[in-house]
């Protein structure tokens, strides 16, 4: 069964460093989404692509935050520079249409 | 935007017993209507959904209704297992921007 893959899994860093994640959507899937997910909470939407194409950012704080599908296949999601509030699992979904999002394992980060 | 809220935060019920998930949304755009499953340290699972043009959908142990006119939806699970043990997300999403919004999550213990 095909999967949404993502890493790193777990990723700890000092607070004002750069950090990246990556994420493989299921091959076909044209829309790819990021979310964060604070502990005890749901996700929230960061970003949205459809295709190489930002369709929603409106939640992304783009002042530290930056994301980008360059061929529409796979994505990486920036940070820089880290905050402690940072701290969240970080949540990679794709979708064929408007519905059924699939979600990765998730990167879970630590800022200290 | 949309707002979704969900009820109880945790519930605990004893295996084979049913559990009832609640949750109500505010915009009436919406017309998809998710339910994720979260094991610890997992992303969110997709278990089931439901379409504004349906009123129930059921799947084994686990069905959906939703009541459009009062904006609620609610996830049954019959006959519950331990296996059933984890956090559940409801969602919804509008033809307007795909996106999920999502609950706050309901934490189901299953005891034997």
């Amino acid at each position: 069964e095909a999967e949404v893959a993502q890493s790193p899994r777990y990723k700890i860093t000092e607070k004002s460093q750069a950090v990246a994640f990556w994420c493989d959507p299921i091959s076909g899937h044209a829309t790819l989404y990021w979310y964060r997910q604070i502990l005890g909470q749901g996700p929230e939407l960061l970003v949205q692509f459809q295709d190489e194409s930002v369709v929603d950012d409106s939640q992304l704080p783009k002042d530290r935050f930056s994301a980008e599908r360059l061929k529409g296949v796979d994505s990486t999601l920036k940070i820089q520079p880290a905050e402690l509030g940072d701290s969240a699992m970080y949540l990679c979904a794709s979708s064929v249409t408007a519905y059924e999002q699939y979600f990765g394992p998730g990167t879970r980060l630590t800022v200290t | 935007g949309e707002n979704v809220e969900q009820h109880p935060s945790t519930l605990s019920v004893q295996e084979g017993d049913s559990a009832v998930i609640k949750c109500t949304y505010s915009d009436s755009a919406s017309n998809y209507f998710p339910w994720y499953k979260q094991e610890l340290g997992k992303g969110p699972q997709l278990i089931i959904d439901i379409r504004s043009n349906v009123g129930e959908k059921k799947d084994q142990r686990i069905a959906v209704t939703l009541n459009k006119t009062a904006k609620h939806f609610s996830l049954h699970i019959t006959e519950t297992q331990p296996e059933d043990s984890a956090v559940y997300f409801c969602a919804a999403s509008s033809d307007s921007g795909y996106a999920l919004n999502f609950g706050k999550g309901t934490s189901l213990l299953v005891t034997p």
